[in-house]
């Protein structure tokens, strides 16, 4: 059973609008939740991150958004831009379990 | 810059030949990780070590083993591959503190392939 989901296996979106990449959970005991961007021929690295005490952080053009009832974060990169074209890996952490579940990945077209 | 390094960045290996796939940090990062990541799949965990002490998954196949030696360098065996453990192997670290949930470092993978 999949405890971390990304329903959405690729999104297209236009130079300077707005992208959203969704991701679910099922394990309330997940009390961290992180964003990984992946281009090819390279290792994810992180983006953002949220502690579930929160329901917004931001980053720049990055801002990760937690919904803890309906087990829901989001990703919203506005305004996109060609350059954050890659896969972008949803992760969530629980307490004190030293590691992450990873969600399957979007794949991120930002079309010039 | 400080980095985590794999080596090689692809490996060919044959049926059955035992394999070490290898992993080094320059972060000084108490944790080490070793993920399994086929094609538009989530990253595996197989292991991880928080210093010494080794973490192993439910659900890691016995085909699988690590040594951590020191700090710096990780090894992953796979002690005889088959044509299912073709993938994408990925190292990352983690400073073990969590102000950000065990925020991970990756290295760029090394790619295995099982004629």
């Amino acid at each position: 059973d999949q405890q971390v989901k990304q329903n959405s296996p690729s999104l297209s979106v236009q130079e300077g609008r707005i992208s959203i990449l969704n991701c679910d959970y099922t394990n309330s005991m997940f009390d961290y939740f992180l964003w990984y961007k992946k281009y090819p021929a390279e290792g994810p690295t992180f983006l953002i991150s949220i502690s579930s005490i929160k329901d917004k952080n931001e980053d720049g053009r990055f801002t990760v958004f937690l919904n803890k009832s309906a087990k829901h974060l989001s990703l919203h990169i506005v305004p996109s831009q060609p350059g954050d074209s890659a896969v972008y890996f949803c992760a969530a952490s629980a307490p004190n379990a030293g590691k992450s579940t990873f969600g399957d990945g979007t794949t991120l077209t930002v079309k010039p | 810059d400080a980095m985590v390094i794999q080596n090689p960045r692809y490996q060919v290996t044959q049926f059955g030949k035992p394999v070490t796939l290898s992993c080094s940090q320059t972060l000084n990062h108490n944790v080490m990780y070793w993920y399994q990541q086929k094609s538009s799949q989530a990253p595996k965990l197989l292991f991880h070590y928080y210093d010494k002490d080794f973490n192993n998954e439910a659900d890691t196949p016995d085909n699988f083993q690590s040594r951590r030696p020191n700090t710096s360098f990780c090894f992953l065996d796979i002690r005889s591959p088959g044509l299912g453990d073709a993938a994408m192997y990925l190292c990352a670290t983690s400073s073990g503190v969590r102000d950000r949930g065990h925020e991970q470092y990756f290295g760029p993978g090394t790619r295995l392939t099982v004629t």
